[in-house]
């Protein structure tokens, strides 16, 4: 049972031009979420958060994008560099319950060509 | 302001040996949670532990694996009788009690078993 879906198992972007990360989930109790970047041999790197109750939340270079009704969230890049070349991670929490366990997608692979 | 420690970063065990993996979080952190990354896989949560007190092990398997966070002194996750498929990547992670959703990774422990 996949709760967080990454169904682009790779993405290749140009340097300088947007790079769109999509995630989509099915449990509708989730109230955060999360992305993380990770190298090869090294631990995930927290990005950017948001909460269910926003729908837009930037920091610098990333923006993530909400859609509640339609269970769906990506992460925007721009501009893409070459150092943004790594795997990313989807995750969700169900903040607030008993368990603060986080939910991981399947992680889409980014390569930023030169 | 060091970040979440884990050691060994590399273990090799036989079939039948025990596996320790050690994880130390960062400053000020008193939630340590485990995931586990098999080959080809997004992480998977396996345990969530505060001081002393374990709070979700609802992805910990049953028999061989157990974890505690001890008053003093870095978080345990012990495999007994490890078998092949236990070779894996395991990450801890850490967070602090005010924004418990945003949780900080080792570099994580990978473990192969012979």
């Amino acid at each position: 049972d996949q709760q967080v879906k990454q169904n682009s198992p790779s993405l290749s972007v140009q340097e300088g031009r947007i790079s769109i990360l999509n995630c989509d989930y099915t449990n509708s109790m989730f109230d955060y979420f999360l992305w993380y970047k990770k190298y090869p041999a090294e631990g995930p790197t927290f990005l950017i958060s948001i909460s269910s109750i926003k729908d837009k939340n930037e920091d610098g270079r990333f923006t993530v994008f909400l859609n509640k009704s339609a269970k769906h969230l990506s992460l925007h890049i721009v501009p893409s560099q070459p150092g943004d070349s790594a795997v990313y991670f989807c995750a969700a929490s169900l903040y607030g319950g008993a368990t603060n366990k986080l939910i991981f997608g399947t992680g889409t692979l980014l390569a930023v060509q030169p | 302001n060091a970040g979440v420690m884990q050691n060994p970063r590399h273990l090799v065990r036989r079939r039948g040996q025990e596996a320790r993996l050690r994880c130390s979080p960062m400053k000020g952190h008193s939630h340590v949670y485990w995931y586990r990354q098999l080959p080809e896989e997004g992480l998977k949560f396996m345990v969530y532990l505060q001081k002393e007190n374990i709070i979700d092990e609802s992805g910990m398997p049953k028999e061989r694996f157990s974890a505690e966070f001890p008053k003093e002194g870095p978080s345990i996750l012990r495999i007994q009788q490890v078998v092949r498929g236990d070779s894996a990547a395991y990450f801890c992670a850490s967070s602090p009690l005010q924004t418990a959703y945003e949780q900080y990774f080792g570099p994580g422990t990978r473990l192969t078993v012979t």
